[in-house]
């Protein structure tokens, strides 16, 4: 079945260390994104990339940073920059662009969760 | 400011009720997309509707029915008939064409939806 998976589920980090976030989708999806969840709040966008070798800044990219070196993949490293690293992470991917209107559902894997020591 | 905003944190509904889950929405663009998903406990955000600015029917999938009242800016998600298994979380969202935030979707913090049996 096609879908996204997202890798590890849990993650437990020490301050100061970089970690990487998976993300793999075999839906044949143009664009894919990151998205970042605190408690009581919606998401919040880190990153996104249309293409392949081309990704762009979300609103909060600070302490973030991502490839695309593959159209199925789209890996995210919190870095040890990021202050507040704990929260729950989201990839998502949709087969348009990021920029046509219509119902361009994004389709989202199941999250990994990040906790800083 | 906020783009989306959900006024009810948390709902409660007895089960086969029906229930309305509110969204505001605040835009400049004339075309826009709305979007509802649902997230159960396990994390992954589930699509549920969408709707266009330019549709002139409220979209409905299933139980799930968009009560979209452009001029008012709001779009609240109706859920009919409701089930044990509609316990979970929903955000309203919205893609602007011409927005700040690029195409991508902005998320209103979520209203968490009790199904009593």
């Amino acid at each position: 079945d096609g879908g996204i998976t997202q890798s590890p589920k849990y993650l437990f980090r020490k301050e100061g260390q970089n970690v990487t976030l998976s993300c793999e989708q075999n839906l044949n999806h143009d664009a894919m994104y990151w998205y970042r969840q605190d408690p009581g709040q919606g998401l919040r966008l880190i990153y996104y990339s249309q293409i392949v070798n081309d990704f762009q800044k979300g609103d909060i990219a600070e302490g973030y940073s991502v490839s695309r070196e593959k159209k199925e993949s789209f890996p995210l490293t919190v870095t040890s920059a990021q202050k507040n690293p704990t929260a729950f992470y989201l990839c998502a991917s949709s087969g348009g662009q990021v920029v046509f209107l219509g119902a361009n559902v994004l389709t989202f894997g199941a999250g990994s969760r990040l906790t800083v020591l | 400011a906020q783009k989306i905003t959900q006024t009810q944190p948390g709902m409660f509904v007895q089960e086969k009720e029906a229930v309305t889950l509110d969204c505001t929405y605040d835009t400049s663009d004339q075309s826009y997309g709305l979007f509802w998903y649902k997230q159960p406990s396990s994390g992954e955000m589930i699509f549920l509707i969408y709707q266009g600015s330019y549709d002139e029917q409220n979209a409905t999938e299933g139980r799930y029915s968009l009560n979209f009242q452009k001029a008012r800016k709001s779009a609240n998600l109706v859920i009919s008939a409701s089930q044990l298994g509609d316990s979970a979380m929903y955000f309203c969202a919205m893609r602007e064409r011409y927005g700040g935030s690029q195409g991508n979707l902005i998320f209103g913090k979520g209203t968490k939806l009790s199904v009593k049996p």
